[in-house]
């Protein structure tokens, strides 16, 4: 079965400032992976997504992942943080096999908090 | 274009009421499916669905049941209420089945509270 981490419950950046979102994986074969995020009280909406090729992802409002196979990994990032970013990020995987019948899984969330 | 649509936004139940969370799309999208959220927990699978009269259990489908008679919609029932289904439930949707890249689409969410 897979699985996805999300090691950080929150994360404080100063806006203006580089962010990351760490996400790592446990999933048999090459994956699908996903961002999305979720403001209060809403759905969630779909950020980027990795299928194959170059190993950096770029997705909506200046945000961008990078896949690393070797470390089973899918960081969030982006170069100057904006106080509306502040909400809260999930990973999720998706096996290739299955024919994507199967449901995402989800990690735990991260709650970024962008300061002023 | 409404997208997903979940009513109610919020509910509160007794102990072993029964009731019916809808869901509906307008996108023709083939595969939906509904998902729960609890704090510290992620959201979790509970049914979905890759056509009309096709449905299957995901991670958590203990006290749920779903049908699929149309395309458009999926409603997800609770069968007798308990306390550990209070949590936020999200229906979502996507274009094609047959491939994992899809991306879904949510709905709003359905805020349950069960005393």
């Amino acid at each position: 079965a897979q699985s996805v981490a999300q090691p950080e419950d929150q994360v404080n950046v100063a806006e203006g400032n580089p962010l990351t979102v760490k996400c790592t994986y446990s999933v048999s074969g090459n994956p699908y992976l996903f961002w999305y995020v979720q403001y209060p009280n809403r759905g969630l909406q779909f950020l980027l997504k990795y299928i194959t090729g170059d190993n950096l992802v770029k997705g909506s409002y200046g945000f961008e992942a990078e896949f690393n196979k070797s470390q089973t990994s899918f960081h969030l990032k982006k170069p100057s943080a904006l106080v509306s970013d502040s909400a809260l990020y999930f990973c999720a995987v998706r096996p290739r096999s299955g024919g994507g019948a199967d449901g995402l899984t989800f990690g735990k969330g991260t709650h970024l908090i962008i300061q002023p | 274009n409404a997208g997903v649509t979940q009513t109610p936004k919020f509910q509160v139940l007794k102990t072993g009421q029964s009731m019916t969370l809808q869901c509906a799309q307008d996108m023709n999208h083939e595969y939906m499916s509904w998902y729960r959220q609890d704090p510290g927990m992620g959201l979790r699978l509970i049914h979905y669905s890759v056509g009309a009269g096709i449905t299957d259990q995901g991670e958590v489908p203990n006290g749920y049941n779903v049908s699929r008679s149309t395309t458009e919609d999926f409603p997800l029932r609770l069968l007798s209420a308990a306390p550990s289904q209070t949590s936020v439930y999200f229906c979502a949707s996507s274009r094609r089945f047959g491939s994992g890249a899809n991306v879904l689409t949510f709905g709003a969410g359905s805020r349950l509270t069960v005393l």
